[in-house]
């Protein structure tokens, strides 16, 4: 199966700061998604993005199918989107997570 | 729309107990998976569904692990025995067949002791 892997794995901002997070698949996928795991664990999809750009409020994504790379952006951050992010890639019927970037967002 | 529901939220066992979750899916979403996640990782895909057909199962442990949808909606996932190193969140997802992406359930964390 694909690899995926994320970058950083750890990153800390003050709230207002902006934010990239990368997903880089070792192979291509039909799909690609983005989700924000909360503190208390719950998955929120965030963005199905199989190329392109797409935005909703401050957060924004965009796939480059073509190099195998998915970037996601988070603008004048605030506390609540502290968690972990994650990407999938969905090749074949099968997805692959990534380990994720932990965010803190300190006020 | 009703979320992907999941229940119990919490479950502390004993290894070698066995133990049993349960999945109901977003109503008319056919395809349905059970992830495992471990402390600080990514989830791991351990079985997919299309209706009550299983897809993919080739990362659960079917020594111990089984999993069933046999009516094509809801699904439970079973351990028997269970190991320490089974201590995980369970989750299960569902989506449509031309998916648009998962939708997942909030989990259940299982502590085996």
């Amino acid at each position: 199966g694909i690899q995926v892997e994320q970058s950083p794995p750890d990153l800390i901002l003050q709230e207002g700061a902006n934010s990239t997070l990368r997903c880089n698949f070792s192979d291509s996928v039909n799909n690609l998604q983005w989700f924000h795991q909360n503190p208390w664990g719950q998955l929120i999809n965030l963005f199905y993005i199989p190329s392109g750009t797409k935005q909703n409020g401050r957060l924004s994504a965009t796939t480059v199918a073509t190099e195998r790379y998915s970037l996601l952006y988070i603008s004048s951050s605030q506390t609540t989107d502290s968690g972990v992010y994650f990407c999938a890639g969905h090749n074949a019927g099968k997805s692959t997570f990534g380990d994720g970037t932990t965010l803190t967002v300190k006020p | 729309e009703a979320g992907v529901a999941q229940s119990p939220r919490y479950k502390i066992i004993e290894k070698r107990q066995s133990v049993a979750f349960w999945c109901n899916p977003i109503s008319g979403h056919a395809t349905l998976y059970w992830y495992q996640q471990i402390l600080g990782q990514g989830p791991k895909l351990l079985i997919q569904f299309q209706n009550n057909g299983v897809v993919d199962d080739s990362q659960l442990p079917k020594d111990r692990f089984s999993a069933e949808r046999l009516k094509g909606v809801d699904s439970t996932l079973k351990i028997q025995p269970a190991k320490l190193e089974d201590s995980a969140v369970y989750l299960c997802a569902s989506s449509l067949p031309s998916s648009n992406g998962y939708t997942f359930g909030s989990g259940t964390r299982l502590t085996v002791v």
